[in-house]
């Protein structure tokens, strides 16, 4: 079936970097951009980065530039979201997410829409010292 | 960048019953060449990822079930489940996909049985 799968959760101490991996299954990885959401403890999510993982080009949210890097790895259907000098605000849950890639008229386009139809399941990053 | 805000924060609804949850963004999410409107609505149960629910404003996602619909033009925009079920209970977020990065999601509506 079409999944997400993201490793495991991480603790961390202020300053250093954590690295989630999101390995994709049920469908062709590259056919997608790949999107990375924060979700803070009750709060709304909100959008870090994207990758299309056909020819790997990104794009960062300004919040997060120069802290983040979106990579992937074809040849295991996966992406990589990592984050640096990590800080207390980034306790929170990372969730990789699917572009819906589909037109207004309904048809798979390839391109991004910015609409997130397959997530995985969550990581959870603490950053404490 | 585009501020998503929704109302009411929280909401109590009796099983069976209709509930409504609102959305209205900072300036018009409407694509005036395509006459589409950049809104999707996301269900959300503790300790579980996102469920996108309409994209479009008002298309359904596939296996959404019908009670589920989307609404709105422009600024605002409704979310309405026809007859509440228990599984519905959960935070409802909508998010704008409009302008370039970053796509924003509003605060979140909060939805219980009543």
């Amino acid at each position: 079936q079409v999944q997400l799968v993201q490793s495991g959760a991480e603790v961390k101490m202020p300053g250093a970097s954590v690295k989630i991996s999101c390995k994709a299954s049920g469908f062709t990885f590259t056919n997608y951009p790949i999107h990375w959401v924060r979700q803070a403890p009750g709060q709304r999510p909100e959008w870090m980065g994207r990758i299309n993982a056909g020819n790997g080009d990104t794009i960062y949210s300004q919040k997060f530039q120069g802290r983040v890097t979106i990579t992937r790895d074809t040849s295991a259907s996966t992406a990589y979201m990592d984050l640096g000098s990590l800080r207390s605000e980034d306790s929170a849950v990372f969730y990789c997410a699917r572009d819906l890639s589909k037109s207004p008229e309904g048809i798979y386009s390839g391109h991004v829409t910015g609409v997130f139809d397959i997530w995985g399941q969550g990581t959870m990053v603490t950053v404490s010292s | 960048d585009i501020v998503m805000t929704q109302s009411p924060d929280s909401l109590a609804v009796s099983l069976g019953e209709r509930a409504t949850i609102n959305c209205k963004s900072s300036q018009s999410i409407l694509y005036r060449s395509n006459n589409k409107n950049y809104l999707a609505w996301y269900q959300q149960k503790p300790g579980q990822p996102p469920k996108l629910l309409i994209y479009w404003a008002s298309t359904r996602e596939s296996g959404v079930p019908d009670r589920f619909s989307g609404s709105g033009s422009g600024t605002d925009f409704t979310l309405t489940i026809s007859s509440l079920q228990a599984e519905d209970v959960a935070t409802y977020y909508c998010q704008q996909f409009y302008t370039v990065p970053p796509w924003s999601f509003g605060q979140g509506t909060k939805l219980e049985i009543k």
